[in-house]
C-alpha cells in the first residue's frame, strides 16, 4: 500500500518555465489538497478537492491551477514559475475532509 | 490575531525528561484537534487526533484540549532522541486543516 505519492522529489526551474506536480494517493480517499511550506512560515493550502470534477482555492492559490479528472490523481500545475514559488510541496488525502490527513514525502522546488 | 498560535521553538530537553508542546486558537468553532510529527526532509505524519475537550493517551503521547481557553497541548513522556523532530498543531474549518507552524524539538541523549 503505497499511499500518497510524489513526483518529482526535486526540481529545478528556470524563471518563466511550467511544470506539473504529480500527486496520486491509492486509498481511494475522496479528499485531497496542496499545500507549501515555507521555513518559519507552516503549510499553506493552495488548492484542495473534495471529488472527482470538484476543486477549489485555498490561501494561497495565485500562480496555481489543478485538476481532479480521477479519485486517485490530483496534479499541481505551476505556470510561468517566479521565484516566490521556491517552496516544499506537499500532497495530502483524507477519507473524510479534515479528521487526518496522510501527507506524500514532498516536492523541493527551486525556481532560479 | 492569527487562527492558530504555536511557539517555533527551538526547545531542546535531556534524554527522559517530560516534553510539553503548546498552541492557542482564536476560533471556536474548530471542533477536530491534532498533532503532527514532522522529521526533517519528511511529510508530516499524523500523530494525536482528539475531538472535544479533555484528554487523549497514546503510548508516551497525551494530548489536551481546553476549548473553554483555546488551549491545546502535546505532552511526551520519557522523552527519547527519536522524538526529534518538528511538531505541528492543527484544527479543522469545514473541510480543511489550519496548521500551527510548528516547533522544533531536540531531545539531547
Amino acid at each position: 500500500n503505497a499511499g500518497v505519492t510524489q513526483t518529482p522529489k526535486f526540481r529545478i526551474l528556470k524563471i518563466g518555465q511550467s511544470m506539473t506536480l504529480q500527486c496520486t494517493q491509492d486509498m481511494n480517499h475522496n479528499y485531497m489538497y496542496w499545500y507549501r511550506q515555507d521555513p518559519g512560515m507552516g503549510l499553506k493550502l493552495i488548492y484542495y478537492s473534495v471529488g472527482a470534477g470538484i476543486t477549489d482555492k485555498g490561501e494561497v492559490p495565485n500562480g496555481y491551477n489543478v485538476s481532479r479528472s480521477t479519485t486517485e490523481d490530483f496534479p499541481l500545475r505551476l505556470e510561468l514559475a517566479a521565484p516566490s514559488q521556491t517552496s516544499v510541496y506537499f500532497c495530502a488525502s483524507s477519507y473524510k475532509g479534515a479528521q487526518g490527513y496522510t501527507f506524500g514525502s514532498g516536492t523541493r522546488l527551486t525556481v532560479v | 490575531q492569527k487562527e492558530v498560535e504555536q511557539d517555533p521553538g527551538p526547545l531542546s530537553v535531556p534524554e527522559g525528561a517530560i516534553v510539553s508542546l503548546n498552541c492557542t486558537y482564536s476560533n471556536s468553532a474548530f471542533q477536530y484537534f491534532m498533532w503532527y510529527r514532522q522529521y526533517s526532509r519528511k511529510g508530516p505524519e499524523l500523530l494525536m487526533y482528539t475531538y472535544s475537550s479533555g484528554n487523549k493517551e497514546d503510548g508516551r503521547f497525551t494530548a489536551q484540549v481546553d476549548k473553554s481557553s483555546k488551549y491545546i497541548s502535546l505532552f511526551i513522556r520519557d522523552s527519547q532522541p527519536s522524538d526529534s523532530a518538528t511538531y505541528l498543531c492543527a484544527m479543522n474549518r469545514d473541510d480543511k486543516i489550519i496548521f500551527g507552524k510548528g516547533t522544533r524539538l531536540h531531545i539531547l541523549p
